[in-house]
């Protein structure tokens, strides 16, 4: 098994491009979530998925689209990037939405924004 | 919706010494509280995990207590080593699903030979 897989691992997009960050699992894992990390700032979760065509918001949603039409894949869209999205981004994976199942974090794209 | 406080922020130690750090979470029903270790340039990895049925838990020189009362709990290493130096996040379930996580800020832990 591969995991969770991200990519691209680096990526520089300037003020209003729009770019989609891939996330894709092989573990047959119902649950996916997204996450930003900022010095200093923990993770904070964007949006998560608890089964394919069931998405939902977290914390940071602005700015950012999601859609989950496999099991396997949870594309991160960003619609018009600004400065304020950079950042390192994760995409992690659990079995299920229930609570107690660990998640497993892919390796994560560093994103900066000009 | 929830909210994870973490203290301290940094934490030097010298190698042997014991290392704690604590988290405090405001909703009531969270129930599961994992602890990631991330170093640098990687990505979160999950070292231990406690649930809420469980005041106190162990593997080897790490350990996790849970007061769900005063709701607060806390990463003890015993015994650390170099190797243990990295950041730290705790987390609480909540925030909409009972799979999502919601982390604490971190702790950078240093550990000097």
């Amino acid at each position: 098994n591969a995991g969770v897989t991200q990519t691209p691992k680096f990526q520089v997009l300037k003020t209003g491009q729009s770019m989609t960050l891939q996330c894709a699992q092989d573990m047959n894992h119902e649950y996916m979530s997204w996450y930003r990390q900022d010095p200093g700032m923990g993770l904070r979760l964007i949006h998560y998925s608890v089964g394919a065509g069931i998405t939902d918001q977290g914390e940071v949603p602005n700015g950012y689209n999601v859609s989950r039409s496999t099991t396997e894949d949870f594309p991160l869209r960003l619609l018009s990037a600004a400065p304020s999205q950079t950042s390192v981004y994760f995409c992690a994976s659990s079995p299920s939405a229930r609570w107690g199942d660990e998640q497993f974090f892919g390796p994560g794209t560093r994103l900066t924004v000009l | 919706g929830e909210n994870v406080e973490q203290h301290p922020s940094t934490l030097s130690v010298q190698e042997g010494d014991s290392a704690v750090i604590k988290c405090t979470y405001s909703d009531s029903a969270s129930n599961y509280f994992p602890w990631y270790k991330q170093e640098l340039g990687k990505r979160p990895q999950l070292i231990i995990d406690i649930r809420s049925n469980v005041g106190e838990k162990k593997d080897q020189r790490i350990a996790v207590t849970l007061n769900k009362t005063a709701k607060h709990f806390s990463l003890h290493i015993t015994e650390t080593q170099p190797e243990d130096s990295a950041v730290y996040f705790c987390a609480a379930s909540g925030g909409g699903s009972q799979g999502n996580l919601i982390f604490g800020k971190g702790t950078k832990l240093s550990v000097k030979p």
